[in-house]
């Protein structure tokens, strides 16, 4: 079946970098999209980015334009997302997610979520 | 606008109808997709394509458009549906992905 498998927690101090993996096995890796959204604690959901593993494509969200990178190993069908310059306000759980291909552009399946910490 | 309204907290008596609603300009253009989220769990799609069901969603959930509203029925509310629900569209250049802001589900 389809899986995501994510890299673990992590705590960070303000001005780090975090790279967070998300492990993809169960489906031809390259035919789908990856997004990347996050939640910081009792907040929604809020959409980063995505990225094409066939292409290499990436489109971000203008919030984050400059502070992150998306990319893709497909040896290892694995996807990463770092973010730079972290902020206490990037506190949040990081997932991955992968889209759906068909007539539909939908989220069909999830990492388990990473959760960042950052904290002086 | 690329946003995404919804109420942030709706309750609803076990057995009852509820519809939790989801506004905004890209619901003209295209469809919506709505997301269940449990505690600690990460989302899990329940309507995608305006108002298809993915296969373990139960039948009592359902979803329509109609212009720039969309919206999310629960027929008969279960407590497992107790839960968050997010919709999800794409923004006005088709490319970015847009949520809107939840909406808190009690089940009484």
């Amino acid at each position: 079946q389809v899986q995501l498998v994510q890299s673990g927690a992590e705590v960070k101090k303000p001005g780090a970098s975090v790279k967070v993996s998300c492990k993809t096995s169960g489906y031809t890796f390259p035919s789908h999209d990856i997004h990347w959204v996050r939640q910081a604690s009792g907040q929604g959901l809020e959409w980063m980015g995505w990225i094409n593993p066939n292409s290499g494509n990436t489109d971000y969200a203008q919030k984050f334009q400059g502070r992150v990178s998306m990319t893709t190993d497909t040896s290892i069908r694995t996807a990463y997302m770092e973010l730079s310059s972290l902020r206490p306000e990037d506190s949040a759980v990081y997932y991955c997610s992968r889209v759906a291909v068909g007539p539909f552009y939908y989220i069909d399946s999830w990492g388990q979520g990473t959760l960042v910490i950052v904290s002086s | 606008s690329s946003e995404l309204t919804q109420d942030p907290a709706l309750s609803v008596a076990l057995g009852q109808t509820v519809r939790i609603t989801c506004q905004g300009d890209a619901l003209r253009n295209y469809y919506v997709n709505w997301y269940q989220q449990k505690p600690g769990q990460a989302p899990v799609v329940v309507i995608f394509g305006r108002n298809n069901r993915p296969s373990g969603i139960p039948h009592r959930i359902s979803g329509s458009t109609s212009g720039n509203t969309a919206s999310l029925t629960i027929t008969g509310a279960q407590a497992e549906d107790e839960a968050d629900y997010y919709c999800n569209s794409r923004d006005s250049t088709g490319n970015h992905l847009i949520f809107g802001g939840g909406t808190k589900l009690t089940v009484l």
